[in-house]
């Protein structure tokens, strides 16, 4: 993986369904990842920044989890409400670069 | 607090001309970051700027150039603009380096070329 990925690129759910996105990136010279959350005609919001190989970071019913030797993050949200509808973009940074964000994964959830 | 601050918020440009856009970080906040979002990708990385100098540049031409001022808000400048250079661009601030430190978003400036 020269980039980063984030799979899938979109998905419905339901309120109260939980639901997980993953985000893959190249686990050599790995410094950091962060995850934001873009909400329609906001501006990005910072969820985590993980930087330990085994991390597990929450935030109400937000958590993320990362393995940097296989190079994936998992975020999950429990109880989806139709307030978590939104983009969700993981970045990551490497030695010598910015933060490379990926395409995002768009969650739509209905009540 | 107003957060991160961009101007304008929308903007309509010809080929070859210039434009200029503003940031005002976070209070507090010492680095600016600019990005590029063009249609169906994710931010790309422009450059970022810390106590005036430009310490990081993405993959970009020369035609896009920023400055810091001392009050740390900062400008990015598109020249010679293509159609390729519609984007939303936006900017992020942070306290230090954006490694270890969550960034703090503006609501971006959408930028059409005609």
């Amino acid at each position: 993986i020269l980039n980063v990925e984030q799979s899938p690129q979109s998905l419905h759910v339901q309120e109260g369904d939980s639901t997980n996105f993953t985000c893959s990136f190249p686990s050599s010279n790995f410094y950091a990842l962060h995850w934001y959350r873009w909400e329609t005609a906001k501006s990005p919001e910072a969820l985590f920044v993980m930087t330990l190989n085994g991390d597990e970071k929450k935030k109400g019913r937000i958590s993320a989890t990362l393995n940097t030797k296989e190079g994936y993050s998992y975020l999950y949200i429990k109880g989806s409400q139709p307030e978590d509808s939104a983009t969700y973009l993981c970045a990551f940074i490497k030695a010598g670069t910015a933060l490379i964000f990926g395409k995002g994964t768009t969650l739509s959830v209905s009540s | 607090d107003a957060g991160v601050t961009q101007s304008p918020t929308h903007l309509i440009k010809t080929r070859g001309q210039q434009v200029t856009l503003r940031c005002s970080p976070k209070s507090g906040h010492d680095t600016v970051s600019w990005y590029q979002q063009a249609l169906g990708q994710g931010p790309q990385f422009i450059f970022q700027y810390y106590e005036e100098e430009e310490r990081q540049r993405g993959n970009f031409p020369d035609r896009f150039s920023g400055h810091q001022f001392p009050n740390y808000s900062s400008e990015l400048n598109v020249n010679a603009l293509l159609l390729g250079d519609s984007a939303l661009y936006l900017c992020a601030s942070s306290l230090g380096d954006t490694t270890y430190n969550e960034q703090f978003f503006g609501p971006g400036t959408r930028l059409t070329v005609l």
